[in-house]
């Protein structure tokens, strides 16, 4: 166990539809960070949030849209879901935002949830 | 096109075989992420090399990101099964940033 906790671990859902991905982070951290990985687009960055504020942005579509909450936990909201949405979405976390140069643990990843948008 | 580039894509090894994988750059890296993912599964952080020239071991797993900090190797050791897996390598783009972009991922089979 990560210590980052991402429910649910597997979700399938119609196209259209909306779903919320949530992630508790490792004990002691403040940032949080969503990746989605897929087959023909590896490891994506998507957003971090830091101690509740928004800190840096990536190719995150405007259907996406992600909070972090005064715990910390973090929620990725996928709107108007297309089959080409369906990935592995990751979320880690870190105990510091911008400045944390080079953070000697790493990131730590939670295991996951696979989207399957049908 | 990925920023970072790994080669090779994939690699089938026999069990007890030396093998390397490397991550590339066209620009400089700061802090230098080395993690292995088990199919399917979330990611394990292995190490860290921030410094030109620096190298880690942990167990028969060895990292060295090169002086110009534009290129990053890792190393294992007479391979086992237990080392298969997806190894990724992530960078910060920026001193200024601890957002992390990662490689297109190393498919490693140990095979007996």
């Amino acid at each position: 166990d990560s210590g980052v906790t991402q429910t649910p671990k597997h979700l399938i859902t119609a196209t259209g539809q909306r779903v919320t991905l949530r992630c508790s982070p490792r004990s002691g951290d403040l940032s949080v960070y969503w990746y989605q990985q897929s087959l023909d687009q590896g490891l994506q960055f998507l957003i971090q949030y830091y101690n509740g504020e928004e800190r840096a942005k990536g190719n995150i579509l405007e259907r996406f849209s992600a909070q972090q909450f005064p715990d910390l936990h973090s929620e990725l909201n996928l709107s108007s879901l297309e089959l080409g949405d369906s990935a592995l979405y990751f979320c880690a976390s870190s105990v510091m935002g911008t400045g944390d140069r080079g953070n000697r643990e790493g990131y730590t990843f939670g295991s996951g949830t696979r989207l399957t948008v049908v | 096109s990925q920023e970072l580039e790994q080669s090779p894509q994939s690699l089938i090894v026999q069990e007890g075989k030396n093998l390397t994988i490397n991550c590339t750059s066209s620009k400089t890296l700061y802090g230098l992420y080395w993690y292995k993912q088990k199919y399917g599964e979330g990611l394990i952080f292995l190490m860290m090399l921030q410094k030109g020239g620096e190298e880690k071991s942990h167990e028969k797993i060895t990292a060295k990101l090169d002086e110009k900090k534009q290129q990053s190797s890792l190393h294992i050791t007479a391979s086992q099964p237990s080392h298969a897996g997806i190894y990724l390598c992530g960078a910060h783009r920026s001193y200024n940033t601890d957002k992390l972009i990662f490689g297109t991922g190393t498919r490693l089979q140990v095979f007996p």
